[in-house]
């Protein structure tokens, strides 16, 4: 596509619900990063996958955190048993190796009430 | 550890003035230094980003100086104008494969 997808843009969900935030990369992008941003706060890096290397998952916050991708396209972030605090913005974003700069999504806000 | 430390958290400017955000690094290995800019309710956009070999990269009012020996590197917008007013973010890269690391954000207003 012509950029990076976010799905669904806002997301409301009990304490202790599951939820699932999906993110289309640009066609032919090889990097895909996941990013979390609270209200007026920096951007808290997650996860990141390379083509096929083993993904990068320094970032995420505890085991409840986890990401994958499918054919090196699409990528699902699952949030389980979610608390107050993991209310924020979750952006994807994605690069390609030949072009240094990320396109973000425009993320999804996610609220645990 | 802040990797990228970047200043002020917060700027306002009056329309037509320059506004100036600095960042500092301290990994000698890095060689690519990208701005983004990012309004509400978006993503972070690529703004203009250098490489090391170069002091200084100009795109329109926006200008990046860079200085390798001081590890430091600034944005710097001309004629700064109301829809300027963004946050700002700097960051760094070691390497085509590694993850950018981010500054912390500097929130830019442009009063008219």
């Amino acid at each position: 596509g012509a950029g990076v997808s976010q799905s669904p843009s806002n997301k409301v969900t009990e304490k202790g619900k599951d939820v699932e935030l999906r993110c289309d990369p640009i066609s032919g992008h090889t990097a895909l990063y996941w990013y979390r941003q609270s209200l007026g706060q920096g951007l808290e890096f997650l996860i990141y996958f390379q083509g096929n290397s083993a993904p990068d998952k320094s970032g995420l916050p505890s085991d409840r955190f986890s990401a994958e991708r499918t054919g090196g396209s699409v990528s699902t972030l699952t949030i389980q048993r979610t608390q107050q605090e993991d209310s924020a913005v979750y952006l994807c974003a994605s690069s390609s190796l030949d072009r240094a700069g990320y396109t973000f999504g425009s993320g999804t806000r996610l609220t645990v009430v | 550890q802040q990797q990228v430390k970047q200043s002020p958290q917060s700027l306002i400017v009056q329309k037509g003035g320059i506004s100036i955000i600095n960042c500092a690094y301290e990994n000698t290995a890095f060689d690519y230094f990208p701005w983004y800019q990012q309004f509400p309710g978006k993503g972070p956009a690529l703004l203009i980003a250098i490489r090391p070999d170069v002091s200084e990269k100009k795109e329109g009012r926006f200008t990046i100086s860079f200085n390798k020996s001081a590890k430091q590197f600034s944005l710097h917008i001309m004629d700064s104008q109301p829809g300027d007013s963004a946050t700002y973010f700097c960051a760094a890269r070691a390497g085509n494969n590694r993850k950018l690391i981010w500054g912390l954000g500097t929130s830019l207003a442009v009063n008219p």
